[in-house]
């Protein structure tokens, strides 16, 4: 099945600066990638997603940057703010009959007023 | 727009005890999944279903978790009897079809089993 790698774990930047999480899957034949943000005791919630056939998309501070040849995608959160703090998940579904969501393992993002 | 319900949001339990917990998906949403999410995991995929049908249930520990959506709608997720390292989030999801990429997730019951 997919497998689903995310570093960093934890990640503590500056406000205003910008931010990265890399993740990385192992099914070559996943062909979309969501981000989630999950606030302590919150739903996850849909903030970003990329299909297979984009290389970039963008969406006012965020950006998610797919490399379908090195099966790695990214999210970059720039001008970062104090209430962006929280858990970001990648994903990455399958091309199989079920198309399953196989998650990361997290990232815990402070951003340090 | 209403978004998915679960119920109950906490739970404790002893070991060997049961428990369930309900999900109401989006209305019009046929896919129904059931995620755990271990403090400080990224949710892990227990069952999918496609309308009253299971679709995916290769990550669930069938000895002591059972799920059904009888009428292709509300689902519930049963665990009987609980072990100590039950102890977790569900989070139930939904979208409209496996095709259709965007999920969106219920609050979580979280159940501490003690």
């Amino acid at each position: 099945g997919e497998n689903v790698e995310q570093h960093p774990s934890t990640l503590s930047v500056q406000e205003g600066d910008s931010a990265v999480i890399k993740c990385t899957y192992s099914d070559s034949a996943s062909n979309y990638f969501p981000w989630y943000k999950q606030e302590l005791g919150k739903r996850p919630q849909l903030i970003i997603d990329i299909r297979s056939n984009v290389g970039e998309k963008k969406d006012q501070r965020i950006a998610v940057t797919l490399n379908k040849t090195a099966k790695h995608f990214s999210l970059h959160i720039t001008e970062t703010q104090p209430e962006d703090s929280a858990v970001y998940f990648c994903a990455a579904r399958g091309a199989g009959s079920a198309r399953q969501l196989t998650f990361g393992s997290g990232t815990q993002l402070t951003v340090l007023p | 727009e209403a978004g998915v319900a679960q119920s109950p949001r906490y739970k404790i339990i002893e070991k060997r005890q049961s428990v369930a917990f309900w999900c109401n998906p989006i209305s019009g949403h046929a896919t129904l999944y059931w995620y755990q999410q271990i403090l400080g995991q990224g949710p892990k995929l227990l069952i999918q279903f496609q309308n009253n049908g299971v679709v995916d249930d290769s990550q669930l520990p069938k000895d002591r978790f059972s799920a059904e959506r009888l009428k292709g709608v509300d689902s519930t997720l049963k665990i009987q009897p609980a072990k100590l390292e039950d102890s977790a989030v569900y989070l139930c999801a939904s979208s409209l079809d496996p095709g259709t990429v965007k999920a969106f997730f219920g609050q979580g019951t979280r159940l501490t089993v003690v």
